[in-house]
């Protein structure tokens, strides 16, 4: 089935850990994207990719990084410097000249 | 600034009844705004998609309106389900560079039997 997925769905980390959420898509988009969503607020955009091999910061791309290398894949590492990384992170993508956003399952990241 | 305001933040409603929820913007140059409904600790799934020349669009028991003139969007569930509980968030694209997209904060519906 062609879809997006992301994993692990729940991940813990210790304080001043990095760690890296998975997210891998088999529908051939080119654009993929990382938000992050709090309770009672809007999903907010971490770090987009239009294309392979590039990537452009969000909105809250402080103490975040990814990486583009292939076209299905777009990893999220949320580094020591995230002071809150508490949240649920949503991972989407987007044919060109397609408006819709398909989203993955989410991942939920504790910090403990 | 691009902002999308949903109303209310949440509400109760008894199975069977009909609800509606509403959603402001200020995105500009608007380009579309489409709803999509998210089950607890799931990704949001698209269930309709208004063009600034859409007015009504249906998708089964969820009717989306777009009043493009005063920037607003309601959606209308009939005869709601058990399963109609979930988040109901609007989202609104720009036609400008990026396309970018900009999230309302949801509204938390919970149908009661």
């Amino acid at each position: 089935d062609g879809g997006i997925t992301q994993s692990p769905k729940y991940l813990f980390r210790k304080e001043g850990q990095n760690v890296t959420l998975s997210c891998e898509q088999n529908l051939n988009h080119d654009a993929m994207y990382w938000y992050r969503q709090d309770p009672g607020q809007g999903l907010r955009l971490i770090y987009y990719s239009q294309i392979v091999n590039d990537f452009q910061k969000g909105d809250i791309a402080e103490g975040y990084s990814v990486s583009r290398e292939k076209k299905e894949s777009f990893p999220l590492t949320v580094t020591s410097a995230q002071k809150n990384p508490t949240a649920f992170y949503l991972c989407a993508s987007r044919a060109p000249m397609n408006t819709e956003a398909f989203f993955g399952q989410g991942t939920r990241l504790t910090v403990v | 600034k691009n902002q999308v305001e949903q109303s209310p933040q949440s509400l109760i409603i008894l199975e069977g009844k009909n609800c509606t929820l509403q959603c402001n913007y200020t995105v500009s140059p608007f380009s579309n705004l489409r709803w999509y409904k998210q089950d607890t600790g799931r990704g949001p799934v698209s269930l309709t998609i208004m063009t600034f020349s859409e007015n009504t669009k249906s998708n089964g028991r969820y009717t989306a309106t777009l009043d493009a003139d005063t920037k607003q969007s309601s959606l209308h569930i009939t005869a709601s389900q058990l399963s109609d509980s979930a988040s109901y968030i609007c989202v609104v694209r720009t036609k400008a560079a990026g396309n970018k997209l900009t999230f309302g904060g949801g509204t938390r519906v919970l149908v009661k039997p």
